[in-house]
């Protein structure tokens, strides 16, 4: 069964301190995703990984930084969370890294920056 | 980059009228555009795409038309039902080879009443 797995599901944390959260994905996919969704605003894009240690910036990456050091593993990193932060995370994946690629959604971090 | 305007942000229909979803897109370089559906507390889905190569797509009760020359495609749900009820996200994909990544737009929320 594919699966992408997030964890935590929901967490709530205070301005200034770290966040981590975690992504995993069972399918062997190349390519790796972290977007948030806010209401009015839809998918944001925040940092794509094409592979172990190839990161590149999404279209919002201010703010976070990601790690991916074994292909079926990638985390958000939000060093001193801010409060506009608080947002709904997804992680994604998909099989390669070409333009028509079906993405493979996590089920979602719900995160509140106090 | 890629820009995607999706409108209507909020549609409400009656059970076995027609839904339609429009969205256009900026980088006439965009060849891939799929549409994903979000029901309440889940993730996204995939639920059709259509690529450069097609004017007209459909499977079951969706269908998706694509018009290159205006930028322009849109997702057609024919005869709804109260399970249609969920946010619908258009995506285009900003690049023809590797490294591609998709722009969402910023989504609809259909309400089917029965």
């Amino acid at each position: 069964d594919m699966k992408v797995t997030q964890m935590p599901r929901y967490l709530i944390k205070r301005m200034g301190e770290n966040v981590l959260l975690e992504c995993g994905q069972d399918m062997s996919h190349e390519t790796m995703y972290w977007y948030r969704q806010d209401p009015g605003l839809g998918l944001q894009l925040i940092y794509i990984s094409y592979d172990v240690d190839s990161n590149s910036e999404g279209d919002i990456p201010k703010g976070y930084r990601v790690s991916r050091k074994k292909r079926e593993h990638f985390s958000l990193i939000l060093d001193s969370a801010k409060t506009n932060q608080t947002s709904v995370y997804f992680c994604a994946s998909s099989l390669g890294t070409g333009s028509a690629e079906t993405l493979y959604f996590g089920s979602g971090t719900r995160l509140t920056v106090l | 980059g890629e820009q995607v305007e999706q409108l209507p942000s909020i549609l409400r229909v009656q059970e076995r009228s027609s839904a339609s979803i429009n969205c256009t897109y900026e980088n006439s370089a965009s060849n891939y555009f799929p549409w994903y559906k979000q029901e309440p507390g889940e993730n996204p889905k995939l639920i059709i795409d259509i690529r450069s190569n097609m004017e007209r797509k459909q499977i079951q009760g969706l269908i998706v038309l694509l018009d290159k020359k205006a930028k322009r495609f849109s997702l057609h749900i024919t005869d709804t039902q109260p399970a249609d009820s969920a946010m619908y996200f258009c995506a285009a994909s900003n690049s023809g080879g590797s490294n591609a990544k998709l722009t969402f737009g910023k989504g609809t929320k259909l309400s089917v009443k029965s």
